[in-house]
């Protein structure tokens, strides 16, 4: 099954630690994206990537950290510089090239609660 | 900025009814729009998607895009309690992924 995996879907964090969010695609998608739903409200972008080795600044990616050391993952870390990390996190991959129109596609998402 | 502008809603209508969500954005380079739907706790699901002007239906959607007036829609027929979700709206001004813009989404509830 080609798909994208987030993992765990559940996660928890103590105050001053670091998590790390799992996302992995099989789709051959050259580009990969996070990010952050809060309740009641839009997706806002952290960071994304476009090919290995290279990533962008999303409009909220203070407090957070990304690798992209191979094409199908990108883990995406919280460190304790993010207040207010309690949100639902999105991963999404897409094509990218003349032959495609960029449309994204979602894993199931990984819900992070500071306790 | 590229913006994509909705009405948050929620928006209510009965069963069997015609449900129209509508979008705006604001860059006339702006290529590809998508729509999105998203059930409570889960993660958006690809629905249409349209790219020239006029319409495109797939099932009970349709798909609406007016370049001049940079809007587009969508409009679900015969709306059915299931359909009761946040639908994104997005859209792309390029096809290499970082000139993707999602709107805030706009709740629909269906009422029987």
């Amino acid at each position: 099954d080609g798909g994208i995996t987030q993992s765990p879907k559940y996660l928890f964090r103590k105050e001053g630690q670091n998590v790390t969010l799992s996302c992995e695609q099989n789709l051959n998608h050259d580009a990969m994206y996070w990010y952050r739903q809060d309740p009641g409200q839009g997706l806002r972008l952290i960071y994304y990537s476009q090919i290995v080795n290279d990533f962008q600044k999303g409009d909220i990616a203070e407090g957070y950290s990304v690798s992209r050391e191979k094409k199908e993952s990108f883990p995406l870390t919280v460190t304790s510089a993010q207040k207010n990390p309690t949100a639902f996190y999105l991963c999404a991959s897409s094509m990218t090239g003349r032959t495609t129109r960029g449309e994204q596609f979602f894993g199931p998402g990984t819900r992070l609660t500071v306790l | 900025q590229k913006e994509v502008e909705q009405n948050s809603g929620p928006l209510s209508v009965p069963e069997g009814a015609i449900a129209s969500l509508n979008c705006t954005y604001s860059d006339r380079g702006s290529q590809s729009f998508f729509w999105y739907r998203q059930y409570s706790g889960k993660s958006p699901e690809l629905i249409m998607f349209i790219y020239s002007n006029g319409d495109k239906e797939d099932g009970r959607f349709t798909a609406q895009l007016n370049k001049a007036s940079q809007y587009v829609s969508l409009l679900i027929r015969d709306s059915q309690p299931s359909d009761s979700a946040t639908y994104l709206c997005a859209v792309a001004y390029d096809n290499y992924g970082q000139n993707f813009v999602f709107g805030p989404g706009t709740r629909l509830s269906v009422l029987p």
